[in-house]
């Protein structure tokens, strides 16, 4: 079955550490997208990436950074500079095209130790 | 600045009610409306409108469009216990690709 995944599902980070999260789809999608969640403020665009090798800032991009080396993969690094990083993150992906809307992995929990 | 606003931010119902939720939104360009349910993890599509589908039905849940007024309300009616979840609303400004969530409401339906 085609979908987004996303690991790990949970993850511990500790002081002055980056961590990684994974997500791969197989749905052929051209764009990919990371959110960040938080209580009480809905979803909140951290980068997003409409083609391989070409990815742009979101709303929070700040102690963030992201790679798109292949088309089914688009994983977020949470870097030391992101003082408050605790939260659910969740990656999206879409055609790209108008009219057809993203469609979600079953998110990570960061949380610091 | 393009904004999306969902209320009531939360909201308690029983079995076999019916209840509305509310997105009124501010974006530049308006291309698209999307309302997702949220249970514990992945947010799952229900509803695109847009301005060549602004009326949208399946099963008991059903949603407009009023582009002239800037609002949606999705309705479900004759709730279930499965019913309950966080219902969030985005909207896409412009040909961006790019969506801007509200808040959400959650909903939460008892026995």
């Amino acid at each position: 079955d085609g979908g987004i995944t996303q690991s790990p599902k949970y993850l511990f980070r500790k002081e002055g550490q980056n961590v990684t999260l994974s997500c791969e789809q197989n749905l052929n999608h051209d764009a990919m997208y990371w959110y960040r969640q938080d209580p009480g403020q809905g979803l909140r665009l951290i980068y997003y990436s409409q083609i391989v090798n070409d990815f742009q800032k979101g709303d929070i991009a700040e102690g963030y950074s992201v790679s798109r080396e292949k088309k089914e993969s688009f994983p977020l690094t949470v870097t030391s500079a992101q003082k408050n990083p605790t939260a659910f993150y969740l990656c999206a992906s879409s055609t790209g095209q108008g009219g057809q809307p993203q469609h979600f992995g079953d998110g990570t929990r960061l949380s610091i130790l | 600045e393009d904004k999306v606003v969902q209320s009531p931010l939360s909201l308690v119902v029983h079995e076999g009610d019916t209840v509305t939720l509310n997105c009124s939104y501010e974006v530049t360009n308006f291309r698209s409306l999307l309302w997702y349910k949220q249970e514990k993890k992945a947010p799952t599509f229900l509803f695109m409108l847009t301005s060549s589908g602004i009326e949208k039905k399946s099963g008991r849940l059903s949603s407009i469009l009023d582009k002239k007024e800037l609002f949606s309300i999705l309705n479900i009616t004759a709730t279930q216990t499965g019913d309950s979840a966080v219902y969030l609303c985005a909207v896409e400004p412009g040909a961006t690709n790019k969506l801007i969530f509200g808040t959400g409401t959650l909903l939460a339906v008892q026995p």
